[in-house]
């Protein structure tokens, strides 16, 4: 099956920094999302994004597909970003969003 | 928030009895999907549903099935739960392959 990996699988950072976290993927993809996982457990959806660019707030995302990576952009992070974000992709071919997740990056912002 | 619930929220249960988890969406939407997540192992498709009654296996299917009667309610059945089935389970909904998933809140299930 496809192999999907994040980097890094762990990040801490003051509030008002920056971050980029990598997700590579071992194939072509159909579908390429990026979640956040709060505290509580709560899975967020952020950005359904299996090519380009796109930006909500304070978070983008980039996917360059033919070079099979995604990138997901903090600016500004603040103590509610804390919690872990997962990349999760379907491999092109199939089409019901069978999505394979990364192991995740747990980010930890200080205030 | 996509109207999405899962019930229960916790459950402890012992080895060999039958479990059943069931995932109620008001969003009319086709596509649902479990997943188990545990750690080291992130989040795993365990089965998914493209309509009633179309469902289909995932990565982690042995030992669950699942039923799709009504779009509303999309239950996975655990027949003889096992101490390798403690995890939380999540729910998923979509109205396309090819668009957000949007999650429950989660099973807690311990098999003791």
């Amino acid at each position: 099956g496809i192999q999907v990996e994040q980097s890094p699988p762990d990040l801490i950072l003051q509030e008002g920094a920056n971050s980029t976290l990598r997700c590579n993927f071992s194939d072509s993809v159909n579908n390429l999302q990026w979640f956040h996982q709060n505290p509580w457990g709560q899975l967020i959806n952020l950005f359904y994004i299996p090519s380009g660019t796109k930006q909500n707030g304070r978070l983008s995302a980039t996917t360059v597909a033919t070079e099979r990576y995604s990138l997901l952009y903090i600016s500004s992070s603040q103590t509610t970003d804390s919690g872990v974000y997962f990349c999760a992709v379907e491999r092109s071919g199939t089409s019901y969003g069978k999505l394979t997740f990364g192991q995740g990056t747990i980010l930890t912002v200080h205030p | 928030d996509a109207g999405i619930t899962q019930s229960p929220r916790h459950k402890v249960t012992e080895t060999g009895t039958p479990v059943t988890l069931r995932c109620h969406q008001t969003e009319n939407h086709r596509y649902m999907y479990w997943y188990r997540q545990d750690p080291g192992h992130g989040l795993r498709l365990i089965h998914y549903s493209y309509g009633v009654k179309d469902t289909d296996k995932g990565e982690v299917s042995d030992g669950y099935s699942v039923s799709r009667s009504k779009t509303e309610d999309f239950l996975l059945t655990l027949e003889s739960a096992t101490s390798s089935q403690t995890s939380v389970y999540f729910c998923a909904i979509s109205d396309s392959p090819y668009n957000e998933q949007f999650f429950g809140p989660g099973t807690r299930l311990t098999v003791l």
